[in-house]
């Protein structure tokens, strides 16, 4: 089945403990993306990425680092986490930067809490 | 950066009668214009991907239609059912192959489908 796979689905953590939000995708997708939602905004874009070894800074990657050394594979990392941090994230993928006529395909999101 | 604004924010329509909800975007530099379905705990899913000025997809009782000389893209659901309960998340983004051209989401439309 094609998807984008999150994890964890939930993590409650302490400030400061760095994390790594795991996403992988099995469509062989070249633009992955990672947003947060938080109540009253829309999606916002942490960071992206066109293909391996290509990332660009979203318009919220203050506290984040992603990587993409494998095409499957877009980690989200928060060096050391802060309450500001607290949202709901997802990993999305499409098939080309280019996105005529393709959606992104969505994980099934992160609950990030830290205390 | 894009400004894509929806509306309305929150909708309560009865079983069975139709309803529509609009999006509003910039249209200068103009290039594609999503449509997702966010059902409560889930992931966004795509519904729609449109990029010419006039474009009118359909998948069920769902349709959307896309003015780009005015800025706007309208959703249509006919014959609301209760598993149309969802937030209708529009996003639209400019040249792909201009890094700051991001595509950018609005807040979305929450649609509450009354028994």
């Amino acid at each position: 089945e094609a998807q984008v796979t999150q994890n964890p689905r939930y993590l409650i953590t302490v400030t400061g403990k760095k994390l790594t939000v795991t996403c992988s995708q099995n469509m062989n997708h070249e633009y992955m993306s990672w947003y947060r939602q938080d109540p009253g905004l829309g999606l916002r874009q942490i960071y992206y990425s066109m293909n391996v070894e290509v990332t660009d800074k979203g318009d919220v990657p203050e506290g984040y680092k992603v990587s993409r050394k494998e095409k499957r594979n877009f980690p989200l990392i928060l060096e050391s986490p802060s309450p500001n941090q607290t949202s709901l994230y997802f990993c999305a993928s499409s098939f080309s930067y280019q996105y005529l006529g393709y959606g992104y395909t969505f994980g099934s999101g992160t609950r990030l809490t830290v205390v | 950066i894009l400004n894509v604004e929806q509306s309305p924010q929150s909708l309560h329509v009865q079983e069975g009668d139709s309803t529509n909800f609009t999006c509003s975007f910039p249209s200068s530099n103009f290039y594609a214009l999503h449509w997702y379905r966010w059902e409560t705990a889930k992931s966004p899913e795509a519904l729609f991907v449109m990029t010419l000025n006039g474009d009118e997809k359909k998948k069920g009782r769902i349709s959307a239609t896309l003015n780009t000389k005015e800025g706007y893209s309208y959703l249509y659901i006919k014959g609301s059912q209760p598993e149309d309960s969802a937030t209708y998340l529009c996003a639209s983004g400019g040249n792909p192959w201009n890094r700051d051209d991001k595509i950018i989401f609005g807040k979305g439309t929450r649609l509450h489908i009354l028994p």
